[in-house]
C-alpha cells in the first residue's frame, strides 16, 4: 500500500491554470477509475473536490476538473483564486488490501 | 445537514487502547460505507479502515491489521474504531468521512479527535 506521487509543491498567479499530478500504478490509478482529490485548508477537515476521476461533487466550483490517462491522475485548477490556496491530496482505490491509498499531498500558493 | 461528529480521543500510553466513536446524522446511514481516516501531526492524509453499509465487509490498511478493528451500529448511527497495542506512530488526527459513492469519494467528514500515543 504504497503512497501515489504528487508534486510537493505547485504555485500560480491569480487568473492563471495549474495542474497537480497524482502518479501510481495499474493497482491503483491506472487499474479503476475511482480517483478522488480533496482540498484541505490549515486546521480543517479535507474537502471532496473531485471524486471517480472526474466527476465533481455539488457545490465545487467548475474551476476544477479531473483527468486520467493510463497510471497518472491530474486536477486542474482554473483561474487560480486566493481561496484555492490549500494542501490538496489525491486518493486511489488500490487492489492491494484491497483498501485506499492517498497521495503525499500538494501544497498550492497563489502568488 | 449531513453531520459526522467524533469523541473518544486522548492521550494514552504506548501499549494502550482507546476506542473511537462517530455519530452520524442527517442521512440515511445504514445506506453508506463509512471511514477512518487520519492525519499524523505535520503529515498527509492515511486511509485507516472502511466498513459497508450493512456491516458485511471491512478492510484496513496493512499497518493497523490485527490491532484496529471497525464496528458499527446502525440502529445508533454510529460507526467506531477500537484502537489495541498502540504505538506511537499511530498519534493523529482521526477522522470519520461517510463515502459518497462506495468508491473513496468521501463527502462529508468529522471535525476530527486528537489520539496522542505517548509515555
Amino acid at each position: 500500500q504504497s503512497a501515489l506521487t504528487q508534486p510537493a509543491s505547485v504555485s500560480g498567479s491569480p487568473g492563471q491554470s495549474i495542474t497537480i499530478s497524482c502518479t501510481g500504478t495499474s493497482s491503483d490509478v491506472g487499474g479503476y477509475n475511482y480517483v478522488s482529490w480533496f482540498q484541505q485548508h490549515p486546521g480543517k477537515a479535507p474537502k471532496l473536490m473531485i471524486y471517480d476521476v472526474t466527476n465533481r461533487p455539488s457545490g465545487v466550483s467548475n474551476r476544477f476538473s479531473g483527468s486520467k490517462s493510463g497510471n497518472t491522475a491530474s486536477l486542474t485548477i482554473s483561474g487560480l483564486q486566493a481561496e484555492d490556496e490549500a494542501d490538496y491530496y489525491c486518493s486511489s482505490y488500490t487492489s492491494s488490501g484491497p483498501s485506499y491509498v492517498f497521495g503525499a499531498g500538494t501544497k498550492v500558493t497563489v502568488l | 445537514e449531513v453531520q459526522l461528529v467524533e469523541s473518544g480521543g486522548g492521550l494514552v500510553q504506548p501499549g494502550g487502547s482507546l476506542r473511537l466513536s462517530c455519530a452520524a446524522s442527517g442521512f440515511t446511514f445504514s445506506n453508506y460505507w463509512m471511514s477512518w481516516v487520519r492525519q499524523a501531526p505535520g503529515k498527509g492524509l492515511e486511509w485507516v479502515a472502511n466498513m459497508k453499509g450493512d456491516g458485511s465487509a471491512k478492510y484496513y490498511v496493512d499497518s493497523v491489521k490485527g490491532r484496529f478493528t471497525i464496528s458499527r451500529d446502525n440502529a445508533k448511527n454510529s460507526v467506531y474504531l477500537q484502537m489495541n497495542s498502540l504505538r506511537a506512530e499511530d498519534t493523529a488526527v482521526y477522522y470519520c468521512a461517510r463515502d459518497l459513492a462506495a468508491t473513496g469519494s468521501y463527502d462529508n467528514w468529522g471535525q476530527g479527535t486528537l489520539v496522542t500515543v505517548s509515555s
